[in-house]
């Protein structure tokens, strides 16, 4: 099976930083990667697929980079809204990384 | 607007079986891949089990191997997820997830929490 890492697992972070997370993959998953926000006690939410194409109706803010192993996502200017858990996922054999929780500094 | 209901968890005991359902609207259900994914606290997210969408391609988790089974009826868009010879390991919540095309999960259910305790 293909392996997504996730990291950190925790990044502390205040409103307007820009932050940055990554996952890497344990062999070529080409573009085939989305990133999801989680709440708590809620679904998660599709913010980009195709490793970089964002979902309709997400903020421009948001932004994904990537290819083959390693994948980055973006928040440009961080926002109260957006303090909650990122997972990606690579879609060639469906695995999910551990998470990233973004939380208060 | 795409949803999807999960129904049908609750406490089960080690060794009992449940059958999830998941009720959708607001999309051709017939035309997609489905999957049911998993959370818990030491696992995180993971896909237990998907299917194609005419019910004939299936794949399933290691995991849950031999002891679930996924289906779906087209003609009342839903899809289902029994459960058998359930494990404490099997604790979590189950989401029912549409996928876009072949590729990436673009549509959450609100989940469904299962408990196998004793």
């Amino acid at each position: 099976d293909i392996q997504m890492t996730q990291s950190p697992s925790t990044l502390s972070a205040s409103v307007g930083d820009r932050v940055s997370f990554t996952c890497r993959a344990s062999q070529s998953v080409h573009s085939w990667v989305a990133w999801y926000q989680q709440k708590p006690g809620k679904a998660p939410t599709l913010l980009i697929h195709s490793a970089s194409n964002l979902e309709s109706g997400v903020p421009s803010r948001f932004g994904g980079s990537g290819f083959g192993t390693e994948f980055t996502l973006t928040i440009s200017s961080l926002q109260p809204d957006d303090f909650a858990t990122y997972y990606c996922l690579q879609y060639s054999t469906w695995t999910f990384g551990q998470g990233t929780k973004v939380e208060v500094k | 607007e795409v949803q999807l209901v999960e129904s049908g968890g609750g406490l089960v005991q080690p060794g009992g079986s449940l059958r999830l359902s998941c009720a959708a609207s607001g999309f051709s259900f017939g035309s997609y891949w489905m999957h049911w994914v998993r959370q818990t606290p030491d696992m995180g997210l993971v896909s237990v089990s998907r299917v194609n969408p005419d019910g004939g391609v299936t794949h399933y988790a290691d995991s849950v191997t031999g002891r679930f089974s996924i289906s779906r009826d087209n003609a009342k868009n839903t899809l289902f997820l029994q459960m058998n010879s359930l494990r404490a390991e099997d604790t979590g919540v189950y989401f029912c997830a549409k996928v876009y095309g072949s590729a990436w999960i673009d549509s959450w259910g609100q989940g469904t929490l299962v408990i196998v305790s004793s």
